[in-house]
């Protein structure tokens, strides 16, 4: 079936460092790619989504570019503020087979921004 | 406001004592679901509906049940709770059952812990 891998965490960064989050996925046929970002005690919300090859998804200064050749999704953002601290998912939804429609997660990356 | 509720948001209980997780959507949105979340897991679904009366198994469905007899509600029944199912359970809505391009909203959490 289809999976998501992103890069081990926790992340810890200075505020104004520059952040990559690695993603890279495996999927039947061409599927739709997606940041949640969950801030704590909260649930999970959109970040930022792309849906075919080339796209750049962005929102709040983060970014994201769909790479069909890497197949990956890796997000990054230039400056990151102590309000950027979360947990990061990746996540992709499927058009092949079994897995069409459904929303499959990374395992998620915690971020962590000091002042 | 577009929301996903659920109660209750913390819940501790015993082995083997019946409980129900109820989540309500006021966006009309067709498709609803139940993820898990576990350290280094990421989110995995338990149970999705598509539609009222129409539910199918997600990748964890073992020891859960749900039902959609309304639109806007699809409770999470654990009939005979054990320790393993302490977890963060969320649920969620999008308004399509194809989700390609569509935003999944979710659920504040439910923080269920089984002694």
């Amino acid at each position: 079936g289809d999976s998501v891998t992103q890069m081990e965490g926790p992340v810890t960064l200075s505020e104004e460092a520059f952040l990559t989050i690695n993603c890279t996925y495996t999927a039947t046929g061409y599927p739709s790619l997606f940041w949640y970002v969950q801030y704590p005690g909260e649930g999970l919300q959109l970040l930022l989504k792309a849906t075919k090859a080339d796209d750049k998804g962005s929102n709040k200064g983060f970014e994201a570019t769909y790479r069909k050749e890497t197949t990956s999704f890796h997000l990054e953002k230039g400056s990151v503020q102590v309000s950027d601290s979360a947990v990061y998912f990746c996540a992709l939804v499927g058009r092949g087979g079994t897995s069409y429609g459904k929303l499959t997660f990374g395992q998620g990356t915690i971020l962590t921004v000091h002042p | 406001e577009a929301q996903v509720t659920q109660n209750p948001r913390y819940l501790i209980t015993v082995t083997g004592k019946k409980l129900t997780v109820t989540c309500s959507q006021n966006m009309n949105h067709e498709y609803m679901s139940w993820y898990r979340q576990d350290p280094g897991l990421g989110l995995r679904q338990i149970y999705y509906s598509m539609n009222v009366e129409v539910t199918d198994k997600g990748d964890v469905p073992e020891g859960y049940k749900v039902s959609r007899k309304e639109k806007r509600n699809f409770p999470l029944i654990l009939e005979s709770p054990s320790p393993n199912q302490t977890s963060l359970y969320f649920c969620a809505s999008r308004l399509g059952t194809s989700g390609f391009t569509d935003t999944q909203y979710f659920g504040p959490g439910t923080r269920l812990t089984v002694l």
